[in-house]
């Protein structure tokens, strides 16, 4: 049971390139999210998927995309990647009820050049 | 002004110490809290949930929530070195099931 996994780990960008960040979990789940996380600013969330067939928006969509393939797996898109984007990215599942918690993967470091 | 706001810190404590964190939320629908705990270098994982007015208590952790006040604590007794990370508070958003995080806040616990 591995839980929510990302990959990859670590990633570096030129200015312009793009990339999809992989989001993967095995818990069922109905609900996941993509946050950042840049020093002293806490988590934001970028989008959220409530159920399969569903994307939203959260706080700092812009410059990013999302496709929830399946149950398990939603991905996050930079088209065209800037250095503001620069960031850790966690991603997380729950199953979706207000009491229900929220489990994290191991995160993505990515830098933007 | 922030939805979820706790202090960054640091708040250093002696070891055996207890450790107490505030944080503060505006939106009154939010019925569901969470404070997560996060090393350096690694993801947030949960110490406690709490939904109710009163204590929660979990170990050496207690969650308290004041929902007139709008403001939910963490205490932390007997405060070990390896309770050392930041902890994020976290409100439930009832539009749109989703979570929204203070900006954490950093202990130290000095031996």
């Amino acid at each position: 049971n591995a839980g929510v996994t990302q990959t990859p780990k670590f990633q570096v960008l030129k200015t312009g390139q793009s990339m999809t960040l992989q989001c993967a979990q095995d818990m069922n789940h109905n609900s996941m999210y993509w946050y950042r996380q840049d020093p002293g600013m806490g988590l934001r969330l970028i989008y959220y998927s409530a159920s399969e067939g569903t994307t939203d928006k959260g706080e700092v969509p812009n410059g990013y995309n999302v496709s929830r393939l399946n149950k398990r797996e939603f991905s996050l898109r930079l088209e065209s990647a800037a250095p503001s984007q620069t960031s850790v990215y966690f991603c997380a599942s729950s199953g979706g009820g207000p009491t229900d918690t929220q489990y994290f993967g191991p995160g993505t470091r990515l830098t933007v050049l | 002004q922030k939805e979820v706001e706790q202090n960054s810190g640091p708040l250093s404590v002696p070891e055996g110490a207890i450790a107490s964190l505030n944080c503060t939320y505006s939106d009154r629908g939010s019925q569901s809290f969470f404070w997560y705990r996060q090393y350096s270098g690694k993801s947030p994982e949960l110490i406690m949930s709490i939904y109710s007015n009163g204590d929660k208590e979990d170990g050496r952790f207690t969650a308290q929530l004041n929902k007139a006040s709008q403001y939910v604590s963490l205490l932390i007794r007997d405060s070990q070195p390896s309770d050392s990370a930041t902890y994020l508070c976290a409100a439930h958003k009832a539009a749109g099931n989703k979570l929204t995080f203070g900006g954490g806040t950093r202990v130290l616990v000095k031996p």
